[in-house]
């Protein structure tokens, strides 16, 4: 079955430093959703990139989906505590179904 | 509107009990999503419903899991019997109709602890 594979597992940065987080799927996807989810609590969705090569910016937040819709990155500028969390890519598989990747645990020393 | 909600949020039961999680979706979404979240595993599809009919039911682990929506406000999720493996939080999710925006918006989760 469609497989999105997400690295790192973990990344610890010192705060103000950059991160980024990569996804791959095994086959080529309709869509690609990041969600975000704090310690404790549940997936929250960030955002949607439909079309090839797409790039979208959410303040210090940059999504990518590549040019053959298999791979997307998150990258974020200068975190903050406040970004603290799992982030995790979900590619679409068709008919509103997703396939979570494992998520990268981002933690931050302040 | 209140968003998805879960119950409960927290359910700690003796292997070989019925356990049954419930889930109230978004008032207007017709699909209904349940996950299952592990450290080892991450978050898993369990079935996924769209107008109230299960479409894939692949991701459920055994004939000891079954899912239900007997109606568009209302699912369920039951185990039996459980087993210690089945701890994990298990999410809800629902998103509206297929069109332009598909993000599923998540229940706050039901931690089972299964002893």
């Amino acid at each position: 079955g469609q497989q999105v594979m997400q690295i790192p597992q973990y990344q610890h940065v010192q705060e103000g430093e950059d991160f980024t987080t990569y996804c791959n799927s095994s086959t080529t996807l309709s869509n690609i959703q990041w969600y975000k989810q704090r310690p404790g609590g549940h997936p929250v969705f960030l955002i949607q990139l439909v079309k090839s090569g797409e790039v979208k910016k959410q303040k210090r937040l940059t999504f990518q989906f590549g040019e053959a819709k298999k791979n997307s990155s998150l990258h974020i500028t200068a975190t903050q505590t406040t970004d603290v969390g799992t982030y995790f890519c979900a590619g679409g598989a068709g008919a509103q179904k997703l396939v979570f990747g494992q998520g990268t645990r981002l933690t931050i020393n302040p | 509107d209140a968003g998805v909600i879960q119950s409960p949020r927290h359910e700690v039961t003796e292997m070989g009990q019925e356990v049954t999680l419930r889930c109230k979706p978004i008032s207007g979404h017709d699909y209904l999503f349940w996950y299952r979240q592990t450290m080892m595993r991450g978050l898993e599809l369990l079935i996924y419903f769209n107008n109230n009919v299960p479409i894939d039911d692949s991701g459920m682990p055994e004939d000891r899991f079954s899912a239900k929506m007997p109606n568009a406000s209302f699912s369920t999720l039951k185990i039996q019997p459980s087993e210690p493996r089945d701890s994990a939080v298990y999410f809800c999710a629902s998103s509206p109709p297929t069109g332009v925006n598909t993000e599923a918006f998540f229940g706050q989760g039901t931690r089972l602890t299964v002893v």
